[in-house]
């Protein structure tokens, strides 16, 4: 039944590790997203999927990689993990030019 | 580029009665979506309402609407008949022709029983 899945939901890692956090959707979308919500609620895009070409890159350290092995999933992988990642990062999707996004649960990324 | 202003940090509202939300917006473009969405504690980020910026007409979804003011650049929020299940952070969303939805700062919404 669920529509755009994430795991996992809760990451705690160490400063300079490496992690990826999984996105999945089962709604036949062709478009996915990454966003990246800090400690103030604020949401921001990171990037975004068109049928597994990069569509958008917003200005984010190249530390973050997304990688679409299809056009149903959105994996994000981050290297040398800084203090400053904690967040927590949302998954999302939504048919082509289609306006509304569906957003999966989130993953809170905690980096100590 | 554009940019999503919302200026009430939090709000409270007694159950029962109506609230606005306030949402403003800055763009060029002619052609364009507008959302509410709402993220409670659990932290799902939930759809509320979307608006076509071509459609006159205010779009409602139950005890949700809104006031959508295209000259103004306004899109405001009504919740009637508040629930306990309405607290939450309330967010203002525009997307733009490139397919980039950029939010606003939110509104924590606090229903007081």
């Amino acid at each position: 039944d669920t529509a755009v899945s994430q795991t996992p939901k809760y990451l705690v890692t160490q400063m300079g590790n490496d992690k990826s956090i999984k996105c999945e959707q089962n709604l036949g979308h062709d478009t996915m997203y990454w966003y990246k919500q800090d400690s103030k609620k604020f949401l921001k895009i990171m990037f975004s999927y068109n049928n597994k070409e990069l569509i958008i890159n917003e200005t984010v350290p190249n530390r973050f990689s997304p990688k679409s092995p299809d056009k149903a999933h959105l994996n994000l992988h981050i290297n040398s993990l800084e203090l400053g990642d904690s967040a927590v990062y949302f998954c999302a999707s939504s048919q082509a030019r289609g306006p509304e996004q569906y957003f999966g649960p989130g993953t809170r990324l905690t980096v100590t | 580029a554009q940019t999503v202003t919302q200026s009430q940090p939090e709000m409270s509202v007694q159950e029962a009665e109506t609230v606005t939300l306030s949402c403003t917006y800055d763009t060029s473009e002619s052609d364009y979506y507008l959302f509410w969405y709402k993220q409670p504690p659990s932290r799902q980020m939930i759809l509320v309402i979307r608006q076509e910026a071509y459609k006159q007409q205010n779009a409602t979804e139950n005890r949700f609407s809104v006031n959508f003011q295209k000259a103004a650049k306004s899109f405001s929020l009504k919740i009637s008949d508040s629930q306990l299940g309405d607290a939450a952070m309330y967010f203002c969303a525009y997307r733009n022709r490139d397919d980039k939805i950029i939010f606003g700062k939110g509104t924590r919404l606090h229903i007081l029983p």
